[in-house]
């Protein structure tokens, strides 16, 4: 069973179209992370949420909005895309906030926007 | 503020050679050390942690890093390549304060390439 699940694995979309990426975690962790990974393999947080509240909030564009319906799933939504969202999107769950929890990552989302 | 620094965004090893991937850190507060890797197509997996305690750490597919605070480094290191090792390697930090919220800061990445 895969622990850390992503869909779409690839979505190719234009330009100031709306999408989502779906994550869910069968491993009954309390927290749950967005990360993006640019062109460069450069891997940055985006966004953490500790039982369905956000914690974690990096200077993100306010076009993206997380969403956490329950304790195993985290989505992100992407407002009017842009080519500068293209990058690989990763979702990673912990049992807990603080780092001395490993971190989970799912296999991630290569969004392309043309 | 935290930051990671990888020396060499691409190493190149024989097979059967030492592996050394370096990192060096910045932390105003004692660091929680990390080793990801991730395989091609993949998401990350965890290599090996540093939190507190022994200074020498063992991971998953005989690598090591040892956390030297005065140098301060966290180089990974495996004696003999295989050809399975090929992979992007990070190198990331977190802070151990009571407000920590898990964020990691993650180095650049170095690629390792594994020769026949």
């Amino acid at each position: 069973d895969t622990a850390v699940s992503q869909t779409p694995k690839y979505l190719v979309t234009q330009m100031g179209n709306d999408k989502s990426i779906k994550c869910e975690q069968n491993l009954g962790h309390d927290t749950m992370y967005w990360y993006k990974q640019d062109s460069k393999k450069f891997l940055k947080i985006m966004f953490s949420y500790n039982n369905k509240e956000l914690i974690i909030n990096e200077t993100v564009p306010n076009r993206f909005s997380p969403k956490s319906p329950d304790k195993a799933h985290l989505n992100l939504h992407i407002n009017s895309l842009e080519l500068g969202d293209s990058a690989v999107y990763f979702c990673a769950s912990s049992r807990g906030g603080a780092p001395v929890y490993e971190q989970y990552f799912g296999p991630g989302t290569r969004l392309t926007v043309t | 503020a935290q930051s990671v620094t990888q020396l060499g965004s691409h190493v190149s090893v024989s097979e059967g050679a030492l592996v050394l991937l370096r990192c060096n850190y910045s932390s105003s507060v004692p660091p929680y050390l990390f080793w990801y890797v991730q395989y091609p197509n993949q998401g990350l997996q965890l290599l090996l942690k540093y939190t507190t305690g022994a200074t020498l750490v063992k991971g998953i597919n005989g690598f090591e890093a040892e956390f030297k605070k005065s140098e301060t480094s966290f180089h990974l290191t495996k004696p003999s390549a295989h050809m399975s090792d090929a992979a992007e390697y990070f190198c990331a930090v977190s802070d151990s304060g009571s407000s920590n919220t898990g964020k990691l800061i993650f180095g650049q990445g170095t690629t390792l390439q594994v020769k026949p």
